[in-house]
């Protein structure tokens, strides 16, 4: 029973490289998030999707590109990595809308640009 | 945008103490959200409410929603339960973001 798992746990990146973070999700829901977690702030909503085949904006979209071309996977792209872009990463789905349902998450991704 | 507010930020507490830890926010909300996220980073949610008290185990969850204020209690605390407690709410027709406080660290020693 996987649940939530993301791709890779860690990496490094020097700035201007590009990366592809994976969130796969078993329980066949139909919405999934992205965020990222940096120090003394809360986690903040990058894109989501409520989906397959659409994507959204959140509250820090700049510098990301998501997809949802299955259900079950949710990938959260950097053209170009930038230093401010060092932070942990975490995926979330839930079956319907965080008004009337958990959030499950996964285990996080700590990305480095140096 | 609603303001989440946590306190304390920081909390040590001896095993077996009773601890409360609460939430804030500024604008009316259809659920609130408690999660808990241990050290290696994954978080794991514990209670989901809109309204009165929710009870699993040792851990119990109050929210007031007039007052906007929620909390969440741990009874016979214990070394595992030291985490980062964080707080996120939902709400409003299309709302799908979860708006997160910062967090709340729980140190218990044995």
């Amino acid at each position: 029973n996987a649940g939530v798992t993301q791709t890779p746990k860690f990496r490094v990146l020097k700035t201007g490289q590009s990366m592809t973070l994976l969130c796969a999700q078993d329980m066949n829901h139909e919405y999934m998030y992205w965020y990222r977690q940096d120090p003394g702030m809360g986690l903040r909503l990058i894109h989501y999707s409520v989906g397959e085949g659409t994507t959204a904006k959140g509250e820090v979209p700049d510098g990301y590109n998501v997809s949802r071309l299955k259900k079950q996977n949710f990938l959260l792209g950097l053209e170009s990595a930038a230093p401010s872009q060092t932070s942990v990463y975490f995926c979330a789905s839930s079956a319907l809308r965080t008004v009337f349902t958990e959030a499950f998450f996964g285990q996080g991704t700590r990305l480095t640009v140096v | 945008k609603n303001e989440v507010e946590q306190s304390p930020q920081n909390l040590t507490a001896q095993e077996g103490e009773f601890i409360t830890i609460n939430c804030s926010y500024s604008v009316g909300i259809s659920a609130l959200h408690w999660l808990q996220q241990h050290p290696g980073g994954g978080i794991v949610s514990l209670f989901m409410l809109s309204s009165g008290k929710k009870k699993h185990g040792r851990l119990i969850a109050t929210i007031n929603i007039q007052e906007k204020h929620s909390s969440l209690h741990i009874t016979a605390s214990h070394p595992r339960d030291s985490a980062v407690y964080i707080c996120a709410v939902t709400g409003g027709a299309g709302s799908y973001q979860l708006t997160f406080g910062k967090g709340t660290k729980l140190s218990v020693i044995p």
